[in-house]
């Protein structure tokens, strides 16, 4: 079974502050690394799948960053808004198997 | 563009009682996946499939059986429902293994008493 980490497991913050949380996966036989995004009462939805080293993509006030050698990779959200509230997931996919193995996700909570 | 629509939403069972969720996509994927969601364990594979009339094991693959006779549809099967399968499922799809995001369900509650 696959050790796919993420921490913390929860984070407070307030509006207007940066925030940053980590995934930790195998950094040998890598093929992808995905990020979610699952608001309560709904299903997860995709920010990012990265597959290159040193490979780093944005989406609005949220990007990502990778490194497979080391095997992390960092979530930050800039000027976090009560929106952001969720928990993000990240999914590690390894070698050329068809699965993709979860980290138990990271909660954020952003409060006024 | 309904996406990744999963049936029931909810569903009680007693111990010993069959049942099979249903998980139709609209998007021609060929990969679909049956995940649950127990607190503080993650999203954990159950099956999956890589095209229509594949199917294999996941992580956690006991007591569950899965069908893909349709490419379109992936249906995971309880023959003998015990306490320890209550849980939250949740069927995905993607196009393939590569750079594909996976696409999820709304989920299916299920509590077995």
């Amino acid at each position: 079974i696959l050790n796919v980490e993420q921490s913390p497991q929860s984070l407070h913050v307030q509006e207007g502050d940066s925030t940053n949380f980590t995934c930790s996966f195998p950094s040998s036989n890598f093929y992808a690394l995905h990020w979610y995004r699952w608001e309560t009462a709904k299903s997860p939805e995709a920010l990012f799948v990265m597959t290159l080293n040193g490979d780093e993509k944005k989406k609005g006030r949220i990007s990502a960053t990778l490194n497979t050698k080391e095997g992390y990779s960092y979530l930050y959200i800039k000027g976090s808004q009560p929106e952001d509230s969720a928990t993000y997931l990240c999914a590690f996919r390894g070698g050329t198997a068809s699965k993709l193995t979860f980290g138990t996700g990271t909660r954020l909570q952003v409060t006024l | 563009n309904a996406g990744v629509t999963q049936t029931p939403k909810f569903r009680v069972l007693k111990t010993g009682q069959s049942m099979t969720l249903l998980c139709a996509q609209d998007m021609n994927h060929e990969y679909m996946y049956w995940y649950r969601q127990d607190p503080g364990m993650g999203l954990r594979l159950i099956h999956y499939s890589v095209g229509e009339g594949t199917t294999a094991k996941g992580e956690v693959p006991d007591g569950y059986n899965v069908s893909r006779l349709k490419k379109q549809n992936f249906l995971l099967g309880l023959e003998s429902a015990a306490p320890s399968q209550t849980s939250v499922y949740f069927c995905a799809s993607s196009y393939g293994q590569s750079n594909s995001p996976l696409h999820f369900g709304n989920g299916t509650r299920l509590t077995v008493t």
